[in-house]
């Protein structure tokens, strides 16, 4: 089946950790995509990519890192530099043609929890 | 700072009703409009898009788009109380990139 698939479902982390999660992709997609939820709120975008090897901060990148090394994955660290992390974040692709309307698709999502 | 607003709602409406959510946008060079739906939870789902000025119909769900007027609505017939769920407009911000609204939460009551 294609599919955008996130891991962990759920996430635990102690101040002062980094975690990574982990976002895959088996649709060919070129472009992926990072976002925060919070309670009440609309997605936010962190970061995004493109093409492999290559990606753009979005509106709040701080205290995030990412990379894409391959096609297929986009993993986001969230660095214990990030104030308040708590929130369900989601991983988004799509096909990322140039100059056609660019449909995102999102993964089931990851909710992570500061103790 | 490119805005998309939605009213938060919740909008109640009975089974078997229209619901009609609305969204309005900023950026007057937005061309690519989107609708999601997020059950409590789980992740958005793409309902509609839409990118000229009109109508677009899809089953149940209707989109419609005015440019002149910067906004963009979903009317949802026949409403069921499975479409509870809350709903995101979502606009083109950029190659690529889209802005989200923060939803509009709908209850439907059998």
């Amino acid at each position: 089946d294609g599919g955008i698939t996130q891991s962990p479902k759920y996430l635990f982390r102690k101040e002062g950790q980094n975690v990574t999660l982990s976002c895959e992709q088996n649709l060919n997609h070129d472009a992926m995509y990072w976002y925060r939820q919070d309670p009440g709120q609309g997605l936010r975008l962190i970061y995004y990519s493109q093409i492999v090897n290559d990606f753009q901060k979005g509106d709040i990148a701080e205290g995030y890192s990412v990379s894409r090394e391959k096609k297929e994955s986009f993993p986001l660290t969230v660095t214990s530099a990030q104030k308040n992390p708590t929130a369900f974040y989601l991983c988004a692709s799509s096909l990322g043609t140039s100059g056609t309307p660019d449909t995102q698709y999102f993964g089931p999502g990851t909710r992570l929890t500061v103790l | 700072q490119k805005e998309v607003e939605q009213n938060s709602g919740p909008l109640s409406v009975p089974e078997g009703a229209i619901a009609s959510l609305n969204c309005t946008y900023s950026d007057r060079g937005s061309q690519s409009f989107f609708w999601y739906r997020q059950y409590s939870g789980k992740s958005p789902e793409l309902i509609m898009s839409i990118y000229s000025n009109g109508d677009k119909e899809d089953g149940r769900f209707t989109a419609q788009l005015n440019k002149a007027s910067q906004y963009v609505s979903l009317l949802i017939r026949d409403s069921q109380p499975s479409d509870s769920a809350t709903y995101l407009c979502a606009v083109n911000s950029g190659y690529s990139t889209l802005t989200f609204g923060k939803g509009t939460m709908l209850l439907v009551s059998p």
